[in-house]
C-alpha cells in the first residue's frame, strides 16, 4: 500500500486565488482527517470524517475553508479565497473507524503570497 | 475541552546526553496517549503508544496518571533524533488532540 497520499506537495498561490488540497486515504480506511500545521499552532484538526461523513468541523478556521469527501477514497480541501495567513502544512491522516493509530499523508506545503 | 500541552518549544541536548520531552494532558479517565514524531522532510509517523509499552529507536513513555503526564525519555540522545515531537491523545476514539509539538535539537 502507498500510504495516503496527498497532492499537490508543494503549492504557491496569490492572495484571493481558489487552493485545492487533495488527499487519498489508505484503501478500507473509513475515518479521515484534516490537519494544518504551523510553527505558530502547531498541529491543528480542522475536521474528520467518519464514513465520508463530516462529524466534526469545528476546527475549520472560517467559511473560506470547505472540506468534502464525496467517497471513501477521496477527498478535498478547499480554501476561497486564500489568504498568506494560510500558508502552513496541510497533512491528511486515515485510520480504521474505532482505532486510535492515524496514517499521515506526506503534506502539502501551501504558501500564499 | 481536551487538552495536550508540551511546555517546550525546543529543546536542545548534547550527543549522549539524555532527553526528555514533556507532556501533559487533561483528565478523561482512561486516555489513550501517543507520541508521533517528524523529522526533516519527512512525513508524521507514530513513534509510540502507552498502550504496547514497548521502545521505539531507544525512546520510551510513562502513563502517570497522577500527574496527568506522558513524558517521552531517552538515555543517550543520537543526532539523527533531531525532529519534531507531538503528543497526542486519542479523544473517547472519535479523533485525536495533538499537543503543540517540541523541537527537539541533538547537538553533536
Amino acid at each position: 500500500d502507498a500510504g495516503v497520499i496527498q497532492s499537490p506537495r508543494h503549492e504557491v498561490t496569490e492572495m484571493g486565488q481558489e487552493v485545492t488540497l487533495r488527499c487519498k486515504p489508505i484503501s478500507g480506511h473509513n475515518s479521515l482527517f484534516w490537519y494544518r500545521q504551523t510553527m505558530m499552532r502547531g498541529l491543528e484538526l480542522l475536521i474528520y470524517f467518519n464514513n465520508n461523513v463530516p462529524i466534526d468541523d469545528s476546527g475549520m478556521p472560517e467559511d473560506r475553508f470547505s472540506a468534502k469527501m464525496p467517497n471513501a477514497s477521496f477527498s478535498t480541501l478547499k480554501i476561497q479565497p486564500s489568504e498568506p495567513r494560510d500558508s502552513a502544512v496541510y497533512f491528511c491522516a486515515s485510520s480504521l473507524l474505532g482505532k486510535e493509530t492515524q496514517y499521515f499523508g506526506p503534506g502539502t506545503r501551501l504558501l500564499v503570497l | 475541552a481536551q487538552r495536550v500541552t508540551q511546555p517546550e518549544k525546543l529543546l536542545s541536548v548534547f550527543k549522549g546526553a539524555p532527553v526528555e520531552l514533556k507532556c501533559n494532558y487533561s483528565y478523561s479517565g482512561s486516555p489513550e496517549l501517543f507520541w508521533y514524531v517528524q523529522y526533516s522532510r519527512q512525513r508524521l509517523q507514530l513513534l509510540l503508544r502507552h498502550i504496547s509499552r514497548e521502545s521505539i529507536k531507544g525512546f520510551t513513555a510513562d502513563l502517570n496518571k497522577g500527574e496527568t503526564s506522558f513524558h517521552l525519555k531517552k538515555p543517550f540522545a543520537q543526532e539523527e533524533d533531531s525532529a519534531m515531537y507531538y503528543c497526542a491523545k486519542d479523544n473517547y476514539g472519535q479523533n485525536f488532540v495533538f499537543g503543540p509539538g517540541t523541537r527537539l535539537s541533538v547537538l553533536p
